[in-house]
């Protein structure tokens, strides 16, 4: 029933490994994004996709590549894991392509709190 | 100006008090505000979204401002469940909708 779910909920790994985290969504939403919240509690806004394509790109290390094979699901893989890359990486989903009272509503992951040692 | 700013807090309150929180924006081409709450090591929660002429959901009123660039959360009679962080999210694009969330305002309600 879980209308966002992401995997796995906590991951630990050594800094230089490669790791991804998986976010699908069955809300029918055409459009995903992931956000990093550090340690401070900011939460910011990394990638987005609509409908398979990439509409947010924000400054972001190039070692974070995001992958979205179709509107249900949108996976982030991470290259050469830094420590600062430690904290809670959230999924979501919303609808953005009709207009309403529900348009761009972001319904979030339970998060994957990655730590790198 | 900050994209999205919001006063950190916390906000220490008894029970039943009335309190209210503001959130200021640089873009005055923002379309889209929404208010959302997030609890302790928990994801965001949609609390409700802004609209231009104020929109009310049960003990929680939300305002915008566009004049002064800022939206505002008003919670009536708070309860105890009511603590947890208070994040605004404003669409600083304009329209094409790119999310920037506030830090978040902390409300602790107590006995």
């Amino acid at each position: 029933d879980t209308a966002v779910s992401q995997t796995p909920k906590y991951l630990v790994t050594q800094m230089g490994n490669d790791k991804s985290i998986k976010c699908e969504q069955n809300l029918g939403h055409d459009t995903m994004y992931w956000y990093k919240q550090d340690s401070k509690k900011f939460l910011k806004i990394m990638f987005s996709y609509n409908n398979k394509e990439l509409i947010i790109n924000e400054t972001v290390p190039n070692r974070f590549s995001p992958k979205s094979p179709d509107k249900a699901h949108l996976n982030l893989h991470i290259n050469s894991l830094e420590l600062g890359d430690s904290a809670v990486y959230f999924c979501a989903s919303s609808s953005r392509g009709k207009a309403g009272p529900n348009l761009n509503e972001q319904f979030f992951g339970p998060g994957t709190r990655l730590t790198v040692l | 100006r900050k994209e999205v700013e919001q006063d950190p807090g916390p906000f220490n309150v008894p029970e039943g008090a009335t309190v209210a929180f503001n959130c200021t924006y640089s873009n005055s081409a923002s379309q889209s505000f929404f208010w959302y709450r997030q609890d302790c090591r928990k994801e965001p929660k949609l609390l409700m979204s802004v609209y231009s002429s104020g929109n009310e959901d049960g003990r929680f009123t939300a305002q915008l401002n566009r004049a002064s660039q800022y939206i505002s959360l008003l919670i009536r009679d708070s309860k105890l469940s009511d603590s947890a962080t208070y994040l605004c999210v404003v669409d600083r694009s304009g329209g094409s909708y790119i999310p920037t969330f506030g830090r978040g305002t902390s409300l602790i309600v107590h006995p």
